[in-house]
C-alpha cells in the first residue's frame, strides 16, 4: 500500500486560478512533510518544507498540515503557466537522514 | 549554490548487462541518495549514504549495489539488467539541521532503456 497518497491524479485549472492539491499519510510515523516540483526533463526542485499544524505560506503557494489526521494540502494561488508540471508530496519519519516517501504525484496543467 | 551531476543521462543496456550510473555534488552535503523514478510510481529510495563510506539500503534496493568512496559522489550499479527495463534514476543530496533541512536536491536524472 502506498504510504503517501495524492490526489487529485490530474488538474486542470485556468491561469490566475486557484490550484489545490491534497496528500494523505496512512504512516503516523510520518512527521515532516515537503512539496517538490517537477518539469519534463529535470529532477525534482523542493517547493516547500512544512513540520508544525498550520499554514505555511512562501509567495503564492500555500501549504497546510494537519498532524491529526496526517493530511497536507498544497494550495497555488494566482496560477502561471510555468506552474505546470508533477508536484509530489514526501514524507519522513524523522528530521534526519533516512530519506523521504514519496507520493505517485499530482500532474497540474494551467490553461490560458 | 551548488550543482549535483549525474552521468550518463542517458544508459542502455542489454539484459543481464551489469550498469553503472555516477553522481557528483559540490554542495558538501553529508547525505546522498538515489532513487528510481518509473511512470505512474513516484519516487522510490534504492540507496543511501549517510556520510563517506557509508552505505544504508532502501525500500528497493535488491538488484543494486552502491558505493561511497568520496564524500562527494556516490555511484548507483544495476547488477543485472532486466530485458524491458525502463526507468529514470535520480540522484539527490542534502543537508540536515539549519534553515533547510531535510532539502533533497535533486540531479535531472539519467534514463535507463533495456533492450
Amino acid at each position: 500500500q502506498q504510504k503517501v497518497q495524492q490526489s487529485p491524479e490530474s488538474l486542470s485549472v485556468p491561469e490566475g486560478g486557484m490550484a489545490s492539491l491534497n496528500c494523505t499519510s496512512s504512516d503516523r510515523n510520518f512527521q515532516y512533510f515537503w512539496w517538490y516540483r517537477q518539469h519534463s526533463g529535470e529532477g525534482p526542485k523542493a517547493l516547500m518544507s512544512i513540520f508544525s499544524d498550520g499554514d505555511k505560506k512562501e509567495g503564492r503557494f500555500t501549504a497546510h498540515l494537519n498532524k491529526a489526521s496526517l493530511h497536507v494540502s498544497l494550495h497555488i494561488r494566482d496560477s502561471q503557466p510555468s506552474d505546470s508540471a508533477l508536484y509530489f508530496c514526501a514524507a519522513s519519519e524523522s528530521n534526519y537522514a533516512q530519506g523521504l516517501t514519496f507520493g505517485l504525484g499530482t500532474r497540474v496543467s494551467v490553461f490560458p | 549554490g551548488g550543482i549535483i551531476t549525474q552521468t550518463p543521462k542517458f544508459l542502455i543496456g542489454q539484459e543481464g548487462q551489469k550498469l553503472t550510473l555516477k553522481c557528483q555534488q559540490n554542495f558538501n552535503h553529508d547525505t546522498m541518495y538515489w532513487y528510481r523514478q518509473d511512470s505512474g510510481k513516484g519516487l522510490r529510495l534504492i540507496y543511501y549514504s549517510i556520510t563517506e563510506n557509508d552505505l544504508q539500503k532502501g525500500d528497493l534496493s535488491e538488484g543494486y549495489d552502491a558505493s561511497r568512496e568520496k564524500k562527494s559522489s556516490f555511484s548507483l550499479t544495476v547488477t543485472s539488467a532486466q530485458k524491458n527495463e525502463m526507468a529514470v534514476f535520480l540522484c539527490a543530496s542534502s543537508t540536515w539541521g539549519g534553515a533547510n533541512t531535510g532539502q533533497l536536491y535533486f540531479g535531472e536524472g539519467s534514463k535507463l532503456t533495456v533492450l
